[in-house]
């Protein structure tokens, strides 16, 4: 069955310190991967989505990156947390013309 | 650019009413369009999928519509429960490719006992 990982649960980090979240999918071969990221009172915002391997689309320009070294792994990263940065953090994919899964989310408070 | 909005954005109702949430899109060209179910501090679960030649698709005690001419989706509950209370979100789908979800914010509803 086609499963999606995603971890940490929670993360609380100090302004300034790096980030690294880390998402993987098993069960699929060559999904389409995303990160989306829920503010208090706001809508999911899309900030990157891949199509394979070291192929990386930013949809919102900012503090964060996106890489793909495996097939069906994606990894959030920032050098320098900001306030900014805090939020609810989600990795999903497609495959084809079927649904879009997501993880259980990353809850980040930046202080 | 694609643009989704839902109505209302909370909705609160007793146990065993009959309601419908509505979403509406602002551009006809979709690929598809999907509903999902979040709970306080979780990810999202997929309740159905609409692809754009489809016109309803249903699982249960949901059902979703889809009139692609008019951007406009519902989703119908019948005989809501508590354990129905979450948020409820829309989002479209543009095209097969990398391209991802569009998402609206969501409408909360709230089943009471």
């Amino acid at each position: 069955s086609q499963t999606i990982h995603q971890w940490p649960a929670t993360l609380v980090q100090p302004v300034g310190s790096p980030l690294s979240l880390e998402c993987t999918v098993e069960g699929t071969s060559n999904p389409n991967l995303y990160w989306y990221r829920q503010a208090a009172g706001r809508g999911l915002q899309l900030l990157f989505y891949s199509v394979g391997i070291g192929q990386i689309s930013s949809e919102v320009p900012q503090n964060l990156s996106a890489s793909r070294p495996q097939d069906r792994q994606f990894i959030l990263s920032s050098k320098k947390l900001l306030l900014s940065d805090s939020g609810f953090y989600l990795c999903a994919w497609i495959t084809g013309n079927t649904e879009a899964f997501f993880g259980q989310g990353t809850r980040l408070t930046v202080v | 650019k694609q643009e989704v909005t839902q109505i209302p954005a909370a909705l609160s109702v007793p146990e065993g009413e009959n309601l419908v949430l509505n979403c509406s899109f602002t551009d006809s060209a979709i690929y598809n369009l999907q509903w999902f179910r979040q709970d306080p501090g979780k990810g999202l679960t997929s309740l159905l999928l609409i692809q754009s030649s489809q016109r309803e698709q249903t699982s249960g005690r949901l059902n979703a519509s889809l009139d692609k001419s008019s951007g406009r989706s519902t989703l119908y509950i019948a005989a809501s429960q508590p354990g129905d209370s979450a948020t409820y979100l829309c989002a479209v789908r543009l095209n097969q490719a990398g391209t991802a979800l569009i998402f609206g914010k969501g409408t909360t509803l709230s089943v009471s006992s």
